[in-house]
Parts: C-alpha cells; structure tokens; sequence
C-alpha cells in the first residue's frame, strides 16, 4: 500500500532564510508522482510542485524546489528566501500514474512558520 | 469563474439531517475529486469521477455517503443521516488529464450538531 509519512508536523523558520519539509513516501511502483500544496488559514489547497519518478532532474518552481531522492524514497520540499506569506500546512502527496488509477495519498502535513 | 467553486461555504446541520454539496469545477477538467479533511488532519480521499462515472469511490466512509456528476461538470456529495463524527471540511479538486495537477476549491465546512 502506499504511504505518505512527514514526521515534521512544525517548523520555524527566519525570514529571507531557506527551509527544507521532509517527505518519505512508501510505494511498490515503478511510476509515481509526487506533489507538494500549501494550505493557508483561508484553507484553499494551493498546489506547488510536482516530481515524475522518472524525471531524473528535480522539478523547480521559482522559491520552491523538490529534492527528490528515489533510492531513499523521499521528496523534500525546499523554499529558498522565506517570506511571511509562507506560513501555512504544507502537504505531501503522492499518485500512482497509469491508467485505473486515481487515488492521491496525503500526508499529515508540516505547518510552517515563518518569523520576521 | 477561473477556479473550482464550492457552496455552500459553511454549513451547520443537526444530527440525523441529510445534507448536500456541491462542486463546481474548472471549465474542461474531466476530472473531480472528493476528499475530507478534519480538523488539523491531512487529506482523506473520498471519490474520483472522470466524466460523469466514479471508477473509484473506494474512500466513501459507509453507505450513507454517495456522490454523483451530471453533464461532466457539477457534482453533488450527499451525506445521509448525518453524525458528529462526519463534521470536517469537506474539499472538491478537478484536472485536466492533461496535465497531472490538482485544483481546489475553497471547501465546505460542515458542522454536526
């Protein structure tokens, strides 16, 4: 079965400074993807990243980059230069790709905090 | 509208009453997601249509859980006899099987009195 685990369920972290969100995920097949959202007090789901498990670079997106490292089985999300409008959830999830399958597994989620 | 839009926004029902949901998602997305999220919990998966059908509703709690989608577009989360236990935000996403992204909406929050 899949699983999404993120053992940070909070983090602080300096204004203008860089911070990583741990990811694992458990999964017994070869194509996946994974995805990265953020979730503010208003409480809309706001996607910000995907990484293929075949896509051998790893995905970027301004602020946001992905570390995906597939032997460990795990996907952190990195933003650089945090601002204050960065505090939220952040949720990892994960999707099997080929055809019948549709089901995105999420994590618990890390809640982040940004300090100025 | 540009997003997924969801009504009603917020929703308060006693115990026992059925209630309705319903999610408007982003023009052209064949795609749509259920999911319940309670309180400080991530995502649970509810239900997928592609088109009007459900080839997985596999995370409908119980029975009194059912969803439909008429003419490709809307959909309706109906919860019948409802418990406490069913109050949480309850999330619609669509996308385009074009591209693998998930959009939101900005939920309902049902409350169980």
């Amino acid at each position: 079965a899949q699983k999404i685990t993120q053992t940070q369920p909070g983090m602080f972290v300096q204004e203008k400074e860089a911070v990583t969100l741990d990811c694992t995920y458990d999964t017994s097949d070869q194509s996946y993807g994974l995805f990265w959202y953020k979730q503010p007090s208003s409480g809309e789901m706001i996607f910000l990243i995907y990484q293929g498990s075949y896509d051998e670079q790893n995905a970027t997106e301004g602020r946001y980059s992905l570390n995906f490292q597939k032997a460990r089985k795990s996907a952190n999300l990195v933003i650089s230069a945090s601002q204050l409008g960065d505090s939220a959830m952040y949720f990892c999830a994960m999707r099997k790709l080929g055809s019948g399958t549709y089901k995105y597994i999420f994590g618990t989620g890390t809640r982040l905090k940004v300090l100025a | 509208g540009a997003g997924v839009s969801q009504s009603p926004s917020n929703k308060v029902t006693e115990k026992g009453k059925d209630v309705e949901l319903r999610c408007d998602p982003i023009s052209g997305h064949t795609a749509l997601y259920w999911y319940r999220q309670s309180l400080g919990q991530g995502l649970e998966f509810l239900i997928y249509f592609q088109g009007n059908s459900a080839p997985d509703k596999s995370g409908l709690p119980s029975d009194r859980f059912s969803a439909e989608r008429t003419g490709g577009s809307v959909s309706t989360l109906t919860i019948q006899r409802t418990q406490q236990e069913d109050s949480a935000v309850y999330l619609c996403a669509s996308s385009s099987l074009l591209v693998d992204t998930q959009y939101f909406g900005p939920g309902t929050r049902l409350t169980v009195l």
